[in-house]
């Protein structure tokens, strides 16, 4: 079975360019996460998604960066304009819905690596 | 407010030892979970090891187990018969079931598995 897939694995731009991820999750799993993790950090969550639905996006910096899940299967991330203060390893995760309870094992994908110059 | 410390930035532990990694939480809410990842220099998060905060029980997942002290809110992961392979960064994280079922992570503590 294959595991999340993420592209880029390593993007390397200038400040104030675009940039984009692409995220497939693993076949099944309704919801789906963003997450950005600075070196020497945990991972923080962006966003997440149930289905098509973004349930949490609380701590998505909402003036330069944006989302999609269309279909409810493969997301988008993007950041326009860049800073420098996004340099960091952006992770995404994929999971069954957990309904109620609190268990809920999360499949990360390899994650991909921004540099801002 | 949720919190998950990590007070160990890096531990060395002789290969076939046992050693503990700490995380203590603080929560609200009286149903929560508590988890493991091991992160290797790929990258990639691997789940190792969820505790329930209802569950009697420690958690044990072969080599792993962690020791759940829920009055002192302490969830401590240990690794028995340590190997090179663990050599890696481990991240606790909690989940509780307060608005937004929301996921956080501790800081991570590297461990490093000597020969």
């Amino acid at each position: 079975e294959a595991g999340v897939v993420q592209s880029p694995r390593y993007k390397i731009i200038e400040k104030k360019q675009p940039v984009a991820f692409w995220c497939n999750p693993i076949s099944g799993h309704d919801t789906l996460y963003w997450y950005r993790q600075n070196l020497g950090q945990g991972p923080e969550l962006l966003i997440r998604y149930e289905n098509e639905e973004a349930v949490d996006d609380s701590q998505l910096p909402k003036d330069r960066f944006s989302a999609e899940r269309l279909k409810g299967v493969d997301s988008t991330l993007k950041i326009q304009p860049a800073k420098l203060e996004d340099s960091a390893v952006y992770l995404c995760a994929s999971s069954f819905r957990s309904r109620g309870g609190t268990y809920n094992e999360q499949f990360f994908g390899p994650g991909t690596r921004l540099t801002v110059l | 407010a949720q919190k998950i410390t990590q007070t160990q930035p890096g531990m060395f532990v002789q290969e076939k030892e046992a050693v503990t990694l700490d995380c203590t939480y603080d929560t609200s809410d009286p149903s929560y979970g508590l988890f493991w990842y091991k992160q290797p220099s790929s990258g990639e998060m691997i789940f190792l090891i969820y505790q329930g905060s209802y569950d009697q029980q420690n958690a044990t997942e072969g080599r792993y187990s962690l020791n759940f002290q829920k009055a002192r809110k302490s969830a401590n992961l240990v690794i028995s018969a340590s190997q090179l392979g663990d050599s890696a960064m481990y991240f606790c994280a909690m989940r509780d079931t307060s608005g937004t079922y929301k996921y956080i992570f501790g800081t991570g503590t590297r461990l490093k598995v000597l020969a």
